[in-house]
């Protein structure tokens, strides 16, 4: 079965501070990947979606980028943090062919102080 | 633009009725429609989805119905059940210029289960 790993789990980091979000999936091969905010009071919003390994697409300007190294690796980073991007991140997969359900990791919550 | 709606915040049901919760969409390029179930401080779980095809679709408990002239679907769960306390969200899917699908969200309604 596939499953998809999302870490932290929370993170408290200061304005400014460089940011890395990690994700992985396993068990499914070649997946769309997807990282998406949750503000507070707001729905989720799709960050960047990636169909293959170095190639992202990026749904909305932002401070923050996101790569893809590896088939099954999605990384969320900034370079410095504003305090606008505290939030919950998500990460999710869904396979390549059709019109397919997206499956989410737990998450994490990014809190800017 | 909000092409995703939904307009209640939160629901209460008693356990054992019917909980309906509502979505309505703009964008009638949308062919594939879904709902998810999220608990604080999980990410969503994919709980049912429909086709712009069908007008309905039945698994278990739950029901989505699709009413595509009025652009408005709707997740019966019948009967409600105290686990069902969580927030839902309805979610539509749209293809993009690169090729891949994708999904749009509302802002979710809180059902709480009262027992």
């Amino acid at each position: 079965s596939q499953t998809i790993h999302q870490w932290p789990a929370t993170l408290v980091q200061p304005v400014g501070s460089p940011l890395s979000l990690e994700c992985t999936v396993e068990g499914t091969s070649n997946p769309n990947l997807y990282w998406y905010r949750q503000a507070a009071g707001r729905g989720l919003q799709l960050l960047f979606y990636s169909i293959g390994i170095d190639q992202i697409s990026s749904e909305v300007p932002q401070n923050l980028s996101a790569s893809r190294p590896q088939d099954r690796q999605f990384i969320l980073s900034s370079k410095k943090l504003l305090l606008s991007d505290s939030g919950f991140y998500l990460c999710a997969w869904s396979r390549q062919l059709g019109n397919q359900p997206q499956h989410f990791g737990d998450g994490t919550r990014l809190s800017i102080l | 633009d909000q092409q995703v709606k939904q307009n209640s915040p939160s629901l209460s049901v008693q356990e054992g009725r019917i909980s309906i919760l509502n979505c309505d969409y703009t964008n009638s390029m949308f062919d594939y429609f879904l709902w998810y179930k999220k608990y604080p401080a999980e990410g969503p779980t994919f709980l049912i989805s429909i086709s712009s095809i069908k007008d309905k679709n039945e698994d278990g408990r739950f029901t989505v119905f699709l009413n595509k002239s009025a652009k408005h679907l709707s997740l019966h769960i019948v009967p409600s059940q105290p686990g069902d306390s969580a927030v839902y969200f309805c979610a539509a899917t749209s293809l993009s210029g690169a090729g891949s699908y994708q999904l749009t969200f509302g802002k979710g309604t809180k059902l709480s289960v009262i027992p």
